[in-house]
């Protein structure tokens, strides 16, 4: 078993729709990041928490330390948001990353 | 543009040749991170340098090394090639030592090795 597991695998949504997308990890640990990896292979990073939420724009993220479970909303999604969605966690000296949510929003 | 820097773009080599990777971090960062990331096993984190200093390693090969300069730039060497090493790199930079910091990547390094 990972230890950052993401969910869906793979998510189809129509414009407008509200997406979520799960992270559960095994680890302690001391911050989650969500990434966004464009279709063309550019990474961004979109949020780091450590506890509570975070709100940017129609994106929000979650993260409940004792469930050790995150996600990310997309409000209002649109086309552009189409991209692979990564967690990424640091446990104890190290970084772990789940395999990835590839998103498409279809207009 | 995240202000992160990475040269060459692409890089076609043969098995058991030696390429040097390099990465330019955001002005006044001091973090910088090398991942790698294959089809097969995603994202992975490979090392962490801060100020010039190794501060955390990951699931980085032997045959593969790297440092941080005076400037701050960093040096990823792949040497020994294998076919499994075709993957793009990424580097990262981040102001702070710790994982808590935003950390802005690089577009990438494509390494085929043929």
């Amino acid at each position: 078993k990972n230890e950052v597991e993401q969910s869906p695998q793979n998510l189809t949504a129509q414009e407008g729709e509200f997406i979520t997308i799960n992270c559960s990890y095994s680890v302690g640990i001391s911050a989650l990041h969500w990434l966004q990896q464009h279709p063309g292979g550019g990474i961004v990073s979109l949020f780091m928490l450590s506890s509570g939420k975070k709100k940017h724009g129609r994106l929000i993220a979650t993260i409940n330390i004792q469930e050790k479970h995150s996600s990310l909303h997309i409000t209002a999604s649109h086309p552009r948001d189409s991209a692979v969605y990564i967690c990424a966690v640091r446990g104890t000296y190290k970084y772990i990353f789940g395999t990835g949510t590839r998103l498409k929003v279809l207009a | 543009d995240s202000g992160v820097t990475q040269t060459p773009k692409h890089l076609i080599t043969a098995t058991g040749q030696r390429v040097t990777l390099r990465c330019s971090p955001r002005s006044g960062d001091l973090s910088v991170y090398w991942y790698q990331q294959s089809l097969d096993q995603g994202l992975q984190f490979l090392i962490q340098y801060y100020n010039g200093e190794e501060r955390a390693k990951g699931n980085i090969l032997e045959r593969f090394s790297a440092q941080q300069f005076p400037d701050l730039h960093s040096e990823l060497n792949l040497s020994s090639l294998e076919l499994g090493d075709s993957a793009l790199y990424f580097c990262a930079s981040s102001l702070r030592l710790d994982y808590t910091d935003t950390q802005y990547f690089g577009p990438g390094t494509r390494l085929t090795v043929l």
